[in-house]
């Protein structure tokens, strides 16, 4: 039983691409969120949902766009896609976001943009 | 200064070996703690949280020391299945913030 799946798990694609990632948890979480971890391997919160209401929306480019069709789903759209965009990107889940709350994390995406 | 700082390592350690990692953060308005442990490209998972108190679980204690503002994790009797990144992880607000990770290698 998978907890929190994404796919796909590896993504090669060329610059100027418009490219999705999913992810599914079915732990009955209400809270997602979406990391990415560079080639420096620093872990970066993007975004995070709460029962389908963005909550974290940090200093990311717009050309990605999160889109949570149901709080079980948390999918992230990037247009137009850059070198520097490569990297691993994580989806997690928690109960909630309140303090204390244990995220469990998808096993990666990894895209690589040439 | 990043917020949350961890020596990279590598700490290469043989097998039954006691090792320890400090971490440090920046921001005081820190509110819980947290170490996660990633194996090779595989996703972090959470270890153990941290508390004032100090606590442990079987072979690995946390410690906590908020005037210092930083976090330490213990690893007594290192096996080889404990070889991975560990990273010390900090809660501000409602966003969990990572540190880069030290490696950590056992040998038999």
């Amino acid at each position: 039983d998978t907890a929190v799946s994404q796919t796909p798990k590896y993504l090669v694609t060329q610059m100027g691409n418009d490219k999705s990632i999913k992810c599914e948890q079915n732990l009955g979480h209400d809270t997602m969120y979406w990391y990415k971890q560079d080639s420096k391997k620093f872990l970066k919160i993007m975004f995070s949902y709460n029962n389908k209401e963005l909550i974290i929306n940090e200093t990311v480019p717009n050309r990605f766009s999160p889109k949570s069709p149901d709080k079980a789903h948390l999918n992230l759209h990037i247009n137009s896609l850059e070198l520097g965009d490569s990297a691993v990107y994580f989806c997690a889940s928690s109960q909630d976001y309140t303090e204390g709350e244990t995220q469990y994390f998808g096993p990666g995406t990894r895209l690589l943009v040439l | 200064r990043k917020e949350v700082e961890q020596d990279p390592g590598p700490f290469n350690v043989p097998e039954g070996a006691t090792v320890a990692f400090n971490c440090t953060y920046s921001n005081s308005a820190s509110q819980s703690f947290f170490w996660y442990r990633q194996d090779c490209r595989k996703e972090p998972k959470l270890l153990m949280s941290v508390y004032s108190s100090g606590n442990e679980d079987g072979r690995f204690t946390a410690q906590l020391n908020r005037a210092s503002q930083y976090i330490s994790l213990l690893i007594r009797d290192s096996k080889l299945s404990d070889s991975a990144t560990y990273l010390c992880v900090v809660r501000r607000g409602n966003k969990l913030v990572f540190g880069a990770g030290t490696i950590l290698r056992v040998k038999s």
